[in-house]
């Protein structure tokens, strides 16, 4: 299976500050790659597609960018709105994977 | 607009199974495929497999063969699956979620995993 390594695990950010969350993948797998945004008691919610793609309705603050096998998701200036977790999602090779997850609080 | 409709919170025991439901609306059932994910307490998600309607094919990841079975009922435009042999490692939200609309032609990733299900809360305990 690919592994996601994701990082950090959590942290905290003051708002206004800029924001970058990162995904590694054990394995190749080009752009094949979905961040979900998930706030407490609801369900996951995509914010960027094919890595760099921003989603529907998504604000122009998220970006997706990637480097060699490193993906990241960046928040360009932090609002209390986008406190929450977000996954990343390889659907590159069955089984899709994600990544344990990072927990995005205000400082 | 679309919505995915969950089942209800179950409290179930060790041993035996469950069946969680996903009705869907607004869009045709027939046209996507459905996936599965389940998120332990505190934890991140994990992929389960989807089932595309239209047919009955699914796709699950091995490690949920034998635990997990997807079916879908087109006339009634749900979704389901189910969980056998349950352990305390199953007490989890599961969630449905849209995936992939296919046509004879081709098939699409656009905009999918969009749509999700609230979730369905299993517990397991004696």
């Amino acid at each position: 299976d690919i592994q996601m390594t994701q990082s950090p695990s959590s942290m905290s950010a003051s708002l206004g500050d800029r924001v970058t969350i990162t995904c590694q993948a054990s394995q190749d797998i080009g752009n094949n790659l979905i961040w979900f945004q998930q706030k407490p008691g609801k369900s996951p919610r995509p914010m960027i597609y094919y890595a760099t793609n921003l989603a529907n309705g998504v604000p122009s603050r998220f970006s997706g960018s990637r480097s060699g096998s490193d993906y990241s998701l960046t928040i360009s200036s932090l609002e209390s709105e986008d406190m929450a977790d977000y996954h990343c999602l390889q659907y590159k090779q069955y089984p899709y994977t994600f990544g344990a997850g990072t927990k995005l609080e205000l400082k | 607009q679309v919505q995915l409709q969950q089942s209800g919170a179950e409290l179930v025991k060790p041993g035996s199974s469950v069946k969680i439901s996903c009705k869907a609306s607004g869009y045709t059932f027939t046209s996507y495929d459905m996936h599965w994910i389940k998120q332990q307490p505190g934890n991140g998600l994990e992929w389960i497999g989807w089932i595309y309607p239209g047919n009955g094919n699914t796709k699950y990841n091995q490690k949920f063969n034998g635990k997990a079975t997807l079916t879908a009922d087109k006339s009634s435009s749900t979704a389901y699956m189910q969980l056998s042999s349950l352990t305390s490692e199953d007490s989890a939200v599961y969630f449905c979620a849209r995936g992939r609309f296919i046509t004879i032609a081709a098939i699409s990733t656009w905009n999918w995993f969009a749509y999700w299900g609230q979730g369905t809360l299993v517990t397991v305990s004696s």
